[in-house]
């Protein structure tokens, strides 16, 4: 079992629209949480850390649920540029090893 | 800023031939990382760095994989000799790690990436 698991979607959103999805972790003592994109043949770019209480970035909103180790992304007012694929990372380790997802696909449609 | 510096971006190269991908970390991290992107394993952590000390190279697939990083900005990895299932991107990544405990700096910041066909 992989230590992030993620739905690969794709996630069709019209654009304006809502969307939200999850990963889980396996790893109880897993310290840090960052949402990452990447866009088709790119290398993945940080999109947002994942703090405990909850956090936005403009049209971004990243919630952390330790209890039931997951984390949620939300995007808002869906843009033709978000679409991409959004990977759920999660790290224990002191020198900043990180554990990837592999990745939701979002599509967001005109 | 400069970011991550990968060289070369593409590569194509036949089977039994040694490769070599270079790394130039941002300026300031002390943590690098190599890491294969393929559709069917999605991405693998190779090796990674800290100090220029290789800390956890579990993720090489075999001999034929090596790394090393001689000083703070520069970074290889090889391939001798190179097989047609090594055909990914590979990804060189660096953070600024703050050690035991620390909860910041850990961000990874990506290099493009060099693309890599064996045939």
């Amino acid at each position: 079992r992989k230590e992030v698991e993620q739905d690969p979607g794709p996630f069709n959103v019209p654009e304006g629209a809502t969307v939200a999805f999850n990963c889980t972790y396996s790893n109880s003592a897993s310290q840090s949480f960052f949402w990452y994109r990447q866009d088709c043949r790119k290398e993945p770019k940080l999109l947002m850390s994942v703090y405990s209480s909850g956090n936005e970035d403009g049209r971004f909103t990243a919630q952390l649920n330790r209890a039931s180790q997951y984390i949620s992304l939300l995007i808002r007012d869906s843009k033709l540029s978000d679409s991409a694929t959004y990977l759920c990372v999660s790290t224990t380790d002191s020198w900043g090893k990180l554990q990837f997802g592999a990745g939701t696909q979002v599509v967001v449609t005109p | 800023d400069a970011g991550v510096i990968q060289s070369p971006r593409h590569e194509v190269t036949e089977m039994g031939q040694e490769v070599t991908l270079r790394c130039k970390p941002i300026s300031g991290h002390n943590s690098l990382f190599w890491y294969r992107q393929t559709m069917m394993r999605g991405l693998e952590l190779l090796i990674y760095f800290n100090n220029n000390v290789p800390i956890d190279d579990s993720g090489m697939p075999e001999d034929r994989f090596s790394a090393k990083m001689p000083n703070a900005s520069f970074s290889t990895l090889k391939i001798q000799p190179s097989e047609p299932r090594d055909s990914a991107v590979y990804f060189c990544a660096s953070s600024l790690a703050r050690g035991r405990g620390a909860r910041r700096g850990r961000e990874q910041y990506f290099g493009p990436g060099t693309r890599l066909t064996v045939t």
